[in-house]
């Protein structure tokens, strides 16, 4: 069973604070995903990145960078939050090409006030 | 327009065997059929993909249509820890770009 992992799970800031998201993935896979979701929304793709240096812009990228910094960390940056960013945050990875089956980390929830 | 439509619930009883099901008309010649599952507070969890006719693992079986324009995921003797909501998910499986989109799922209830 593939292994990712998320830091924080729980993370509350103000509005125009800054934050940031880590995912780790201990599988050696090349793809790295970051996810949000909202009641009403499922779950829609923020950035993604086939391996370290690379980013890939998903669904709704605005408001959000990522950085792959290796093959087993993405980051997900917030810098300037706002409330409409509350939401509940998966990163996943996938061993092959994009339509892959991918592994989903247990979730960051982000609380902006 | 949406790429998969699912029934929005379903119930069942514990030991039932369950049946869901997940229309695709406009499922491209490169597509695969995934479906995945998630439970209450966890990441969806992946739990199996085809292509054509019948696949089966240890958590459960996919039908699909011999015009796969129609799957059906079958879970037999469901229990209390199957509730979940299942997505259907139709993607190009060599495309790199290729992305997983969820749509609204089938929210399973199982009844003791």
């Amino acid at each position: 069973e593939a292994a990712v992992t998320q830091s924080p799970r729980n993370k509350v800031t103000v509005t125009g604070g800054n934050v940031t998201l880590s995912c780790r993935q201990t599988n050696s896979h090349n793809y790295m995903y970051w996810y949000r979701q909202d009641t009403g929304h499922g779950l829609r793709l923020i950035h993604y990145s086939y391996g370290a240096g690379n980013l890939q812009i998903g669904d709704v990228p605005d408001g959000y960078k990522a950085t792959r910094t290796t093959q087993e960390d993405f980051f997900l940056l917030l810098e300037l939050a706002s409330p409409s960013q509350t939401s509940l945050y998966f990163c996943a990875s996938s061993p092959g090409t994009g339509g892959r089956e991918q592994y989903f980390g247990p979730g960051t929830r982000l609380t902006v006030l | 327009l949406a790429k998969t439509t699912q029934p929005p619930s379903m119930e069942a009883y514990e030991g039932q065997e369950v049946n869901v099901s997940c229309s695709h008309t406009n499922i491209a010649t490169s597509e695969y059929i995934y479906w995945y599952r998630q439970v209450p507070h966890q990441g969806p969890q992946f739990i199996i993909q085809g292509y054509k006719d019948y696949v089966v693992n240890e958590v459960a079986s996919l039908f699909i249509s011999a015009d796969r324009k129609l799957s059906t995921l079958s879970l037999p003797w469901v229990s209390l820890r199957d509730a979940a909501v299942y997505y259907c998910i139709v993607t190009d499986r060599g495309n790199a770009g290729a992305k997983l989109t969820f749509g609204g799922g089938t929210r399973l209830t199982v009844r003791p």
